[in-house]
């Protein structure tokens, strides 16, 4: 009930590419969704968050989609450049909790 | 304006010590939240305080524990070091008064257990 799943594990995109991130929630009661950001051997960096009454969201190359139906929301990374190769973490929210859980991460390569 | 700060970056004890990790958050930020990073685990929820109090914890042993002092920044302890306590321990800071509080983090302390 509180799990986020996270889909792929791993992800390798050509520069200029669009790299597509998935997550999924069973707790309706979620009502925060962030995206981070982690470089090795740095903390995570929010990138991008979205409430559940909003369908999209879009900041710069980087946008989430959001179905409150299925239960789902992704992050897209438009013109993927080799500067966005990290590990993404998707996230989700109880607002009076405000403890973050979160997905299991994805690694995304991007090469020249 | 200076982030998240941590201290120290690493760390290294054997099975059985103590360790007390510090976190500045972001200034004007008065929620202070704690997060382990081991591993094969992915990011685990540990503590969160508010204005001084402890408002949440994660499911973790007893412990581990903290505080928040008068002026927001926060210490995490942990007893009796575990081998699996082996972790980096990642601290994160939000705003006052936000009906939605981004969490901002830290680059957090590399714990090792020998």
């Amino acid at each position: 009930q509180q799990q986020v799943k996270q889909s792929p594990q791993s992800l390798i995109v050509q520069k200029g590419g669009i790299s597509i991130i998935n997550c999924a929630y069973e707790n309706t009661a979620f009502d925060y969704f962030p995206w981070y950001q982690q470089f090795p051997g740095k903390g995570p960096a929010l990138l991008i968050a979205i409430r559940p009454d909003v369908s999209e969201k879009k900041e710069g190359r980087f946008t989430i989609s959001f179905n409150k139906s299925a239960k789902q929301f992704s992050l897209h990374i438009m013109d993927s450049q080799p500067g966005d190769s990290a590990t993404y973490f998707c996230a989700a929210s109880i607002g009076n909790t405000d403890k973050l859980i979160f997905g299991t991460g994805t690694r995304l390569q991007v090469f020249p | 304006e200076a982030g998240v700060t941590q201290s120290p970056t690493h760390l290294i004890k054997t099975r059985g010590q103590q360790v007390t990790l510090r976190c500045s958050p972001i200034s004007g930020h008065t929620s202070v939240y704690w997060y382990q990073q081991a591993l094969g685990l992915g990011l685990q929820f540990l503590l969160w305080y508010d204005e001084g109090e402890e408002r949440n914890r994660g499911n973790f042993p007893p412990r581990f524990s903290g505080r928040q002092f008068p002026n927001y920044s926060s210490e995490l302890n942990v007893n009796a070091l575990e081998l699996e306590d082996s972790a980096l321990y990642l601290c994160a800071s939000s705003g006052l008064g936000q009906k939605r509080k981004p969490q901002h983090f830290g680059d957090g302390t590399r714990l090792s257990i020998l």
